[in-house]
């Protein structure tokens, strides 16, 4: 299948401060990228959608402000968490749609996931 | 899309099938039935999808029932790498579009030595 890769794969942030998590398709071009976030022992929820060249569509309950998502280009998205605090430490996990892929287009392929620990 | 109901969780004895079961007894006509598996601190992984016939790929077999209200997901011989949540989710595919996927409590598949 195709590879979408996330970078950092773990990150420790101080109270206050910005993070920023990338996410990119490594062999095909993504129109679409989709954020989600999991808490411990929970399943995944679906954050926003993202876009390339245009904004994000966020999913209800989930501040556009704090969680700043770009999508410039076809094979880059990234998440960024403003002034994070304790209680966004999560699981970040992007998943990405290849539009000619062998599923028509229609498959998802996800990256391994971000470990974001804010003290 | 369809809401779905699994176990919460299962065991299996490394190198026998295990049989997932799922119940997707809203399902509607034009929803396919897709199986993820996600290994502990790892990004989920496509494993297989229907529509209404069987399926079979080098990971697994989907059996859907002749009503579509459930399905099960085998996998032929298990082993120690397959201990994982898998997530069956039913949703309705999207040529153009979000095609997001919406997740589940899954079943915590737990393959034993």
């Amino acid at each position: 299948g195709a590879v979408v890769s996330q970078h950092p794969s773990r990150v420790i942030c101080k109270s206050g401060t910005s993070v920023k998590i990338e996410c990119r398709s490594l062999d095909f071009q993504a129109t679409t990228m989709f954020w989600y976030r999991q808490f411990p022992k929970q399943s995944l929820m679906l954050m926003a959608t993202s876009n390339e060249g245009s904004k994000a569509t966020y999913e209800q309950g989930v501040e556009k402000d704090k969680f700043l998502i770009n999508h410039a280009s076809l094979t880059l998205s990234t998440l960024t968490v403003t002034s994070a605090h304790p209680e966004d430490s999560s699981f970040y996990i992007c998943s990405a749609r290849d539009p000619v892929g062998p599923w028509g287009g229609t498959e998802a392929f996800f990256g391994q996931g971000t470990r974001l620990t804010v003290v | 899309d369809a809401k779905t109901t699994q176990p919460p969780s299962m065991d299996c004895a490394e190198g026998r099938a295990a049989n997932l079961p799922c119940n997707h007894s809203t399902i509607s006509g034009n929803e396919y039935v897709y199986w993820y598996r996600q290994i502990h601190s790892q990004g989920p992984q496509y494993i297989i999808h229907g529509l209404k016939n069987n399926e079979t790929n080098e990971m697994a077999s989907l059996i859907i029932t002749e009503d579509r209200k459930s399905s099960t997901l085998i996998l032929p011989h298990a082993t120690l790498r397959d201990t994982a949540v898998y997530y069956c989710i039913v949703r309705v595919l999207h040529q153009t579009g979000a095609n997001n996927l919406f997740f589940g409590t899954g079943t915590r598949l737990t393959v034993i030595p």
